[in-house]
């Protein structure tokens, strides 16, 4: 069975770090991209930063671009999100997801964790 | 970046209604088109993508449109459990993967 579970969120104060795990079976970790997306209380998804297969692609939205790391160990089919300098406006449910390739280029995310809420609060 | 807008923001429908949500982007991105459900306190379930291609075990009600900049999820007969929030999302000009704002479906 194909799962992703989330764990390290948790609230924080600003200007602090946190790190996520997203730890995976049920699949070849080692042979996917994997994303997180973020979702802020009662709002839409937004898509945070992705990482290829083998580690050495990883790309990021705007807003965490320099604040945030992601990265992954293919050996302990573990997914991470290594986040500094926090703000309250991080506030969200972090998701892992996997990506599945269509048509050449086009991705998806076919299989999702449960999420995990980090709260960013004085 | 690529901007997505999906309509309605919210809409009311009955048990067994035909529902259509549509999305707009901002520029062409051919068929590299997903729609997702999200039920309150759950992730996000991949429903079509490519616009057009049913993700294994999604049921046969849903079904998806469209190229270029105009896409729509159709659902024939709407069922209890499709209550949700639907989102659009492109991957033609990723990163950054951006996502439609939502379409919230409620009973009627």
């Amino acid at each position: 069975q194909v799962q992703l579970v989330e764990s390290g969120g948790g609230v924080v104060r600003p200007g602090r770090s946190l790190r996520l795990s997203c730890t995976t079976s049920g699949f070849a970790f080692s042979n996917n991209a994997m994303h997180w997306v973020r979702q802020a209380p009662g709002k839409g998804l937004e898509w945070v930063a992705l990482i290829s297969y083998d580690g050495r692609n990883t790309q990021y939205v705007d807003s965490v671009k320099g604040r945030c790391t992601i990265s992954r160990d293919n050996f302990k089919n573990t997914l991470y999100l290594e986040m500094n300098s926090l703000r309250a406006e991080d506030t969200a449910v972090y998701y892992c997801a996997r990506t599945i390739y269509y048509s050449g280029s086009g991705t998806a995310f076919d299989i999702w964790g449960q999420g995990t809420l980090v709260t960013v609060s004085s | 970046d690529i901007q997505m807008t999906q309509s309605p923001s919210s809409l009311s429908a009955a048990v067994g209604d035909r529902v259509t949500i549509t999305c707009r982007t901002s520029q062409n991105i051919y068929d590299y088109l997903n729609w997702y459900q999200q039920k309150p306190g759950q992730a996000p379930k991949l429903l079509i993508y490519a616009a057009s291609t049913l993700q294994r075990g999604v049921p046969s009600r849903f079904s998806g449109s469209g190229s270029g900049r105009d896409f729509t999820l159709t659902i024939s007969s709407l069922q209890p459990e499709d209550f949700a929030t639907y989102f659009c999302q492109q991957s033609y000009s990723a990163p950054p993967h951006t996502f439609g704002q939502g379409t919230k479906l409620e009973i009627k």
